[in-house]
């Protein structure tokens, strides 16, 4: 059963512009979120992370939102880049009962010059 | 550190072989995981080790599937006999405290 959920498989966005990634869990006891970057045949990179006591964290053009009573976070990023094209997934864990991720099925981002 | 490595990059196998793939953990991090990717199921996590034991191997789909952590810096993930339904991609990721770094993937095809 899937906890962590991407339901957008692609988006497509003009060079520039923000892009929003979308992601909802169902397991109230994750506390710890993240987001990977994955190049083709590349292994996926971690991005940007979030604890559960916070509701916004951002580093430089990535920012990452949670809302913990909607059990969705997402990822904005401004302004696109076409070196942003990429597959990015969402990860969950519950961190003091072990360090296992749950990662959702990916969003597929083609950023348009 | 070089990163978490794997071996093979690609393998191709034919059915019913025994197919082992090798992971080489980032040094000093003491969780070491298994994941396969579909496009059905995006990342879907196999079997999870920490300070070499194994802790949940609930993702492991079959009997036919098995994991090994002899030591702290080396993993294997076997599959005896293999099946064309086995082919995608296999990462080996570790972690110390936070986020988990990713090998580079073994491309496995079963024909």
């Amino acid at each position: 059963d899937q906890q962590v959920k991407q339901n957008s498989p692609s988006l497509s966005v003009q060079e520039g512009r923000i892009s929003i990634l979308n992601c909802d869990y169902t397991n109230s006891m994750f506390d710890y979120f993240l987001w990977y970057k994955k190049y083709p045949a590349e292994g996926p990179t971690f991005l940007i992370s979030i604890s559960s006591i916070k509701d916004k964290n951002e580093d430089g053009r990535f920012t990452v939102f949670l809302n913990k009573s909607a059990k969705h976070l997402s990822l904005h990023i401004v302004p696109s880049q076409p070196g942003d094209s990429a597959v990015y997934f969402c990860a969950a864990s519950v961190r003091n009962t072990g360090n296992q991720f749950y990662f959702g099925t990916g969003t597929s981002l083609t950023v348009i010059p | 550190d070089a990163g978490v490595i794997q071996s093979p990059r690609h393998e191709v196998t034919e059915m019913g072989q025994e197919v082992t793939l090798r992971c080489k953990p980032i040094s000093g991090h003491d969780y070491l995981f298994w994941y396969r990717q579909t496009m059905m199921r995006g990342l879907e996590l196999l079997i999870y080790f920490n300070n070499n034991v194994p802790i949940d191997d609930s993702g492991m789909p079959e009997d036919r599937f098995s994991a090994k952590m002899p030591n702290a810096s080396f993993s294997t993930l076997k599959i005896q006999p293999s099946e064309p339904r086995d082919s995608a991609v296999y990462f080996c990721a570790s972690s110390l405290l936070t986020e988990a770094f990713f090998g580079q993937g073994t491309r496995l095809t079963v024909v």
